[in-house]
């Protein structure tokens, strides 16, 4: 298995308070991604990074900030948490951008926004 | 955009029979890759096959195996000899042509598969 961790595995918040989600891998991948998984959507693209300091919008990026600092570490901020924002998140890497590169998944983070 | 269907949310099969699960796709270009990952109850995300799209060759990995038809758009996955193991959410997953371009992972909703003891 990739070695990609997430923290903290489980999360209650309540809205309007900021959260930050950590990623962290050990296998040097110069791509990390952030999804969202909601019933009755799948997992849809949050954030990505395609090296230190370089981050790009996903397809649902509102209400999120990313930042990757290491090339281990890739952080999912929520600023200012809403209920919508109620999710399982999974940090995802590549060895590649596309190219049919595959992503391997962390073991994903349940956040509850009260 | 592309798009990714699995059409059945939900299926269930008994131990050591066959299963079929479905997704189509809708996509203009030739060249692509499709993937399918497995999310048993833990919520870990495991890839289970991948496949590209220039390869008329369908993929298989032990159990598993796709039929693959590219003109119909369809990308279907079966488990042979089902195990209580495999009972899980399965995504479809699409991604485009590019390297070091926009292309990312496209998923579909997803079929929660039930194996029966």
């Amino acid at each position: 298995d990739a070695g990609i961790t997430q923290s903290p595995r489980h999360k209650v918040t309540e809205t309007g308070t900021p959260v930050t989600l950590r990623c962290h891998q050990t296998e040097n991948h110069r791509y990390m991604y952030w999804y969202r998984q909601d019933p009755g959507h799948g997992l849809r693209l949050i954030h990505y990074s395609y090296g230190v300091k370089d981050t790009d919008k996903g397809e649902v990026s509102d209400g999120y900030s990313v930042s990757r600092s290491k090339t281990e570490d890739f952080l999912l901020t929520l600023e200012s948490a809403t209920s919508s924002q109620t999710s399982v998140y999974f940090c995802a890497i590549s060895g590649a951008l596309g190219g049919g590169e595959t992503q391997y998944f962390g073991p994903g983070t349940r956040l509850l926004v009260l | 955009a592309q798009t990714v269907t699995q059409s059945q949310p939900e299926m269930s099969v008994q131990e050591a029979e066959t299963v079929t699960l479905s997704c189509t796709y809708d996509t203009s270009e030739s060249n692509y890759y499709l993937f399918w990952y497995k999310q048993p109850p833990s919520r870990q995300m495991i890839l289970v096959i991948r496949q590209e799209a220039y390869k008329q060759q369908n993929a298989t990995e032990n159990r598993f195996s796709v039929n693959f038809q590219k003109a119909a758009k369809s990308f279907s996955l079966k488990i042979s000899d089902s195990q209580l193991g495999d009972t899980a959410m399965y995504f479809c997953a699409f991604m485009g042509p590019q390297r070091g371009g926009s292309e990312k992972l496209v998923f579909g909703k997803g079929t929660k598969l039930t194996v029966n003891p």
